[in-house]
């Protein structure tokens, strides 16, 4: 099975600042399958990119996703209060879901 | 309006069964897989299985096969997971998740059920 490894475990960043978060597949993976959700306390996940790249319905475009092969990447450019979260990838392969640990974007 | 609106928290005993439930509204209910996604206390998120309403069709996490059930009824646009004998261990938060044809990821959720077992 495809591991999903997100690092860092947990950023601390301010409001205005840029936040990279990675996703490292113990395989290569096709980006075709790869999505990105946060999950804020006491809420169920929302999807924020899939295909790697492309934003969901309602998404705003401080966040945006990138990579391929083994390596993604999700940016958000200019961090909005409401950001800081839990941020997970997702993999889809041979008919499993695989999510990444999360990465904990605090304050 | 699409949602997904899941059963309310249940507090159960060892050994007890259980079935939850996920209602679909806004959509063509038979058209999109419903997954399940389990998240214990303080962790992230793991995906548990997925049925096809549309024809049953059902899939599992290898952990979770045998342990859990997941089923629809097409005619209600609902989805289910059971358990026949809870453990302890079983103490979570569950979503359900839709997933849309020709895409991977989840792109509806529903507000989550808290299942708590204890003696």
């Amino acid at each position: 099975d495809i591991v999903l490894t997100q690092s860092p475990g947990t950023l601390s960043l301010s409001p205005g600042e840029r936040a990279t978060l990675s996703c490292r597949a113990s395989q290569r993976v096709s980006s075709s399958y790869l999505a990105w959700y946060h999950q804020k306390p006491g809420q169920a996940p929302r999807l924020l990119i899939y295909g790697a790249s492309t934003r969901a319905p309602g998404i705003p475009d401080r966040f945006s996703g990138s990579g391929s092969g083994t390596d993604f990447t999700l940016t958000i450019s200019r961090l909005e209060p409401e950001d800081f979260a839990v941020y997970y990838c997702q993999h889809y392969g041979s008919s499993l879901y695989t999510f990444g640990q999360g990465t904990k974007l605090e304050i | 309006e699409v949602q997904l609106v899941q059963s309310g928290a249940e507090v159960k005993k060892p050994g007890e069964s259980l079935k939850i439930s996920c209602e679909a509204s806004g959509y063509s209910f038979t058209s999109y897989w419903i997954g399940w996604v389990r998240q214990m206390p303080g962790k992230g998120l793991e995906w548990m299985g997925i049925v096809y309403p549309g024809d049953s069709d059902t899939r599992y996490r290898s952990s979770f096969q045998g342990q859990v059930t997941i089923s629809a009824d097409k005619s209600i646009s609902t989805a289910y997971l059971q358990w026949s004998s809870l453990k302890a261990s079983d103490t979570a938060i569950y979503y359900c998740a839709r997933r849309p044809p020709g895409f991977y990821g989840f792109d509806i959720w529903g507000q989550g059920t808290t299942v708590t077992v204890s003696s």
